[in-house]
């Protein structure tokens, strides 16, 4: 059983539309909650964390966390063809990080 | 520096010789991390430091992958004998010590091995 599980995708979603991005954990015993952005041939960037059980808003992105079903979302609002990346949704235990294959998202114009 | 630094940023070599990748972490972060990413694919974790020790070493696909890091800060992944299937992207992150701290990349070494 994969730790840090996530849909590969493609997910494709229209300019201006909420692309949403899930994100499931095996370790209870799991802290801390992140998001990164990963760009064709660069390195993933953090974006978002999250440590308590429900939303957290920066901008155009939520990240939505629930504890008890061990799950991680990403919301992005206004989607932008400049979102076009692969997330990759990671998860902190006390010992070590993470992270799940990553989900590719494109935003079509 | 301002952020975590990689060198080489590309290295091409032959089967069977030996490459050396550096990683300078941002100053103050005591965690420091290997991963491999092959085209298309997630991160592969390799090593963890914690300070100058590496408490998790389960990563390392086999003996000819080695790390260390010195004065806890510049950490140095030395790949013995390459082989092609070691091609990939080297990246390395560092963090402050602790659960909520998340991690912040290089921009990787690109490895090509013919």
């Amino acid at each position: 059983q994969k730790e840090v599980e996530q849909n590969s995708g493609p997910l494709s979603v229209p300019e201006g539309a909420i692309a949403s991005l899930n994100c499931t954990y095996s370790d209870r015993g799991s802290q801390s909650f992140f998001w990164y952005r990963q760009y064709s041939g660069k390195s993933p960037e953090l974006i978002m964390f999250i440590y308590s059980n429900g939303d957290k808003e920066d901008g155009r992105f939520t990240a939505q966390l629930n504890k008890a079903s061990q799950y991680v979302s990403l919301l992005i609002r206004d989607s932008q063809p400049s979102d076009s990346a692969t997330y990759l949704c990671a998860v902190r235990t006390l010992d070590d990080m993470r992270f799940g294959a990553g989900t590719r998202l494109t935003v079509k114009p | 520096g301002a952020g975590v630094s990689q060198s080489p940023s590309n290295k091409v070599t032959e089967k069977g010789k030996d490459v050396e990748l550096r990683c300078d972490p941002i100053s103050g972060h005591t965690a420091l991390y290997w991963y491999r990413q092959s085209l298309g694919q997630g991160l592969e974790f390799l090593i963890y430091f914690q300070g100058n020790s590496a408490p998790d070493k389960s990563g390392l696909p086999s003996d000819r992958f080695s790390a260390e890091r010195t004065g806890g800060s510049v950490s140095t992944l030395t790949i013995q004998r390459t082989q092609q299937e070691d091609s990939a992207v080297y990246l390395c992150a560092s963090s402050l010590v602790g659960t909520q701290g998340g991690q912040f990349f290089g921009p990787g070494t690109r490895l090509t091995v013919l």
